[in-house]
């Protein structure tokens, strides 16, 4: 069955470090997000991007954050100078299309530990 | 602001006795309601969709109701492998976000 694969699964990194998280999407999917997960926390959007653009963006998506999908079939999230906050599972999903509006695929994370 | 708000927090369960699990919303024209299992340190997984008062979906031992103010989830006769997260997303008009719930910790004991 297809998968949304993500990597590295757990990264550990110095405030004020950039991290690039990394995610491969479903192959035939064309819409894909980031959301983030606090510990203990309700799982947030980050981002979402859709023919090799940004769609939509939430607050906490600021000028650190940036989204790139560089060869068609990776997807990354870059954090450029990571803060004690940024600490969280950072999720990648992706959907086929629009018409499945909130069926998303969701990786199994990247575990960001900011120092 | 729009909300969502998951009961209770975390539900314990003898295998075999049902219940059910609340998601109450306060949006402003919702699109979609979802539910999505979350195991420990995994990704949330897609269960249900629902678009309109009064729709149902079933899958085993689980089924989602929806009405204009809330959600249920309601697990028949469950077993310890239910045992999960239980998360709620609403979708509103104009948005491709989803705003999840906190979500109910359920355990289910053999």
């Amino acid at each position: 069955e297809p998968e949304v694969t993500q990597t590295p699964s757990h990264q550990v990194t110095q405030m004020g470090q950039e991290v690039i998280l990394r995610c491969v999407p479903i192959s035939n999917h064309l819409y894909f997000y980031w959301y983030r997960q606090i510990l203990g926390q309700k799982v947030e959007f980050l981002v979402s991007f859709y023919n090799n653009e940004i769609s939509e963006k939430s607050e906490i998506f600021d000028d650190q954050f940036s989204v790139e999908r560089p060869d068609g079939s990776n997807f990354t999230l870059k954090i450029r100078s990571t803060k004690l906050e940024d600490s969280a599972m950072y999720f990648c999903a992706s959907k086929l299309d629009s018409r499945n509006t909130g069926e998303l695929f969701f990786g199994e994370g990247s575990r960001l530990t900011v120092l | 602001e729009d909300q969502v708000t998951q009961s209770p927090e975390a539900l314990r369960l003898q295998e075999g006795e049902s219940s059910s699990l609340n998601c109450s919303y306060t949006v402003s024209g919702l699109r979609g309601l979802f539910w999505y299992r979350q195991d420990p340190g995994k990704g949330p997984e897609f269960l249900f969709t629902l678009y309109s008062a009064g729709e149902e979906k079933e899958k085993e031992r689980l089924k989602a109701t929806l009405t204009k103010k809330e959600s249920f989830l309601h697990i028949t006769a469950p077993k310890p492998e239910d045992s999960a997260t239980y998360l709620c997303a609403v979708q509103l008009y104009n948005t491709d976000k989803l705003i999840f719930g906190t979500g109910t910790r359920l355990q289910v004991f053999p």
